[in-house]
């Protein structure tokens, strides 16, 4: 499996570009990058996927370096709404769980 | 659509009962997840389906614990008896395709075992 370490927590203020990186040294080929988020007493909501550079939609940026043993979700601007925890995943589903198995996050704190 | 549907959303029971938690999938997805979500043990992978089918339960916590999927739109967890340290969130999610990795999350059971 391929695992993935990420910071337990992080702070920032309202409007400030918010960065967490995933590392994730045994990612394989087929594999994909996909980051969650979860707020307090809700299921994690998906927000991006990726598999090598650059990704973007209309809530974060995804970079992806040329060996894909890292990742890091780029958050613009960020405001309280943003408080929550962020999981990072590895793998694809056609294996059965890998995909699918949550880490332990990092919990993002916004700030006035 | 509605999105994935749980239910109840919330559960009380008493020891050593039955407790069964429910999961409407998405329709036309056919991949199904269930978790446990606890402070201390994070988000688990209990099982998973693949078009009804199950494929890997090894993260099912022991024999008091069973997932069933009838059908294309409904699945099961049971707990049988239940045991105080079975109080956590359950979630079910659902895939729409094998393969993808955008999976949609219910709100959730919050199970409590007094």
């Amino acid at each position: 499996l391929a695992k993935t370490t990420q910071p337990i927590s992080m702070d920032s203020y309202e409007g400030q570009e918010v960065n967490i990186t995933c590392s994730h040294n045994n990612i394989a080929t087929n594999d994909y990058i996909t980051w969650y988020q979860q707020f307090p007493s809700q299921g994690p909501r998906f927000i991006i996927q990726g598999y090598k550079t650059k990704v973007t939609n209309e809530v974060a940026s995804l970079f992806i370096p040329a060996d894909r043993k890292s990742s890091t979700l780029s958050l613009p601007r960020v405001s309280l709404s943003d408080t929550a925890v962020y999981y990072c995943l590895v793998g694809e589903t056609d294996t059965g769980r890998r995909a699918l198995t949550f880490g332990s996050g990092t919990r993002l704190q916004v700030q006035p | 659509d509605a999105g994935v549907i749980q239910s109840p959303r919330h559960e009380v029971t008493e020891m050593g009962q039955e407790v069964t938690l429910r999961c409407k999938p998405i329709s036309g997805h056919n991949s199904l997840f269930w978790y446990r979500q606890t402070m201390m043990r994070g988000l688990e992978l209990l099982i998973y389906f693949n078009n009804n089918v199950p494929i890997d339960d090894s993260g099912m916590p022991e024999d008091r614990f069973s997932a069933k999927m009838p059908n294309a739109s409904f699945s099961t967890l049971k707990i049988q008896p239940s045991e105080p340290r079975d109080s956590a969130v359950y979630f079910c999610a659902s895939l729409t395709r094998q393969g993808g990795t955008e999976a949609f999350f219910g709100q959730g059971t919050r199970l409590t075992v007094v």
